[in-house]
């Protein structure tokens, strides 16, 4: 079975800082790992997703994630907080379909200005 | 290409009795995955239909049920609702086919956000 666990259920930074956002995973066989992020009310978006190949994956609005399978980790960052990125965000992971993801306890982001 | 639609979006029911939530996934989709978003619990997997057929289950009692119609459109049925049974619950729909893991996809709809009084 798999199972992700995100650092930090509530993280603050203040506008124009570095977004960093700690997902780390367990997997028996190589994994399919994504973001997402939930604003207020609304589903769930995708951010990015590894799959395979490059480790270093660029999603929508400015945030990436990098795959390292030694310290079986896919943290999100990003560059420049800006203050639409406040919302929760998610760590999935998948080891068949995406139809079958197991998420982490969710990071709330905090962008103070 | 039109979303995830989920109806109704809001819901208030009471002890004992039953709901049920539909999901229109995206056209093409095949793939219809239910999950239930509580403060405590956070997302947990409910189950995955493909293809009309219930492809992968997560641990919920048998008051929840689901199903697939030919259209790929999918309902989830809670019987005898309990005050725990209160969350968001949310549809996903994705392709599907194992083969195109790498590249499938899930969008989630908007949810259906249900209280149990």
């Amino acid at each position: 079975a798999q199972s992700v666990t995100q650092l930090g259920s509530h993280v603050s930074v203040s506008e124009g800082a570095l977004v960093l956002l700690r997902c780390n995973y367990s997997s028996s066989v190589p994994p399919y790992l994504f973001w997402y992020v939930q604003y207020p009310n609304q589903g769930l978006q995708l951010l990015l997703k590894y799959t395979t190949g490059a480790t270093l994956v660029k999603g929508i609005n400015g945030f990436e994630a990098e795959f390292k399978k030694s310290e079986t980790s896919f943290h999100l960052t990003k560059p420049s907080a800006h203050m639409s990125d406040a919302a929760e965000y998610f760590c999935a992971v998948s080891v068949t379909n995406a139809g079958k993801s197991t998420f982490g306890d969710g990071t709330t982001l905090t962008v103070k200005p | 290409k039109a979303g995830v639609t989920q109806t109704p979006r809001y819901l208030i029911k009471t002890r004992g009795q039953q709901v049920t939530l539909s999901c229109s996934p995206i056209s093409g989709h095949r793939s219809v995955s239910w999950y239930q978003q509580t403060p405590g619990q956070g997302l947990q997997f409910l189950f995955e239909y493909f293809s009309e057929t219930q492809r992968n289950k997560g641990n919920f009692p048998g008051r929840f049920s689901g199903r697939q119609f030919s259209n790929s459109r999918s309902e989830m049925n809670v019987s005898t609702l309990e005050l725990g049974d209160s969350a968001l619950y949310l549809c996903a729909s994705s392709l599907g086919h194992l083969a195109g893991a790498l590249t499938d996809t899930q969008y989630f709809g908007p949810g259906t956000r249900l209280t149990v009084l």
